[in-house]
């Protein structure tokens, strides 16, 4: 069954105190990892695709890696407005364009 | 261009009532969503539809039904609501294996 496991459930950083993000996924044949930013009360905002292993995407101070079994987004000095939930989502092959998501992970960046 | 709408934003219902969510996007995309959002549960996909003309059963489809009216107009229907079936409702569409654009929701309550 293919699913996805997202890590911590809740992260607190000072402004600047740089971090990661976890998504453990399992599926039958990788088509996209896609991250995801969601603030409260609205619909979740697109932020990376990666397709295999070894790549590497980069947006202001976030960096989406992906290996086999996982992906990581990385947050370099982060800011108060980097606030939000981040969410992991697997598309896997054959599976008619479906996304699965993991519950995400709510981070919260302090002044 | 406005991207993916929802209406309405805000929904209170009593048990047995039924009700029509509508969703509509500008992106000219041919596959469409409708997922719910549970605290702790992450989004799960209700039906799908991967082209105009075509519908699909995703995660949790019990309850519900779905109409693409035409390429741009996705609608889920509630046909006799309940309590199980508060939530938050998203709207999504996506060209084929791209990323997916979220509408901003709808608030469920069901009585």
């Amino acid at each position: 069954e293919d699913q996805v496991t997202q890590s911590p459930e809740a992260l607190r950083l000072q402004e600047g105190e740089s971090s990661s993000l976890n998504c453990s996924y399992t599926v039958s044949g990788l088509r996209g990892l896609f991250w995801y930013r969601q603030d409260p009360g609205k619909g979740p905002e697109f932020l990376f695709t990666l397709y295999s292993a070894g790549e590497e995407k980069e947006k202001e101070r976030l960096k989406a890696t992906l290996t086999k079994k996982e992906s990581f987004l990385h947050i370099t000095a982060p800011k108060p407005e980097d606030s939000a939930t981040y969410l992991c989502a697997v598309q896997a092959r054959g599976s008619s364009y479906k996304l699965i998501f993991g519950s995400g992970t709510r981070l919260l960046v302090r002044p | 261009n406005a991207g993916v709408t929802q209406t309405p934003k805000f929904q209170v219902l009593k048990t047995g009532q039924s009700m029509t969510l509508q969703c509509a996007q500008d992106m000219n995309h041919n596959s469409m969503y409708w997922y719910r959002q549970d605290p702790g549960m992450g989004l799960r996909l209700i039906y799908y539809s991967a082209s105009e003309g075509t519908t699909d059963k995703g995660e949790v489809p019990n309850g519900y039904n779905v109409s693409r009216l035409n390429k741009r107009e996705f609608s889920l229907r509630l046909e006799s609501a309940a309590p199980s079936q508060t939530s938050v409702y998203f709207c999504a569409s996506s060209e084929a294996v791209s990323e997916q654009f979220f509408g901003p929701g709808t608030r469920l309550t069901v009585l």
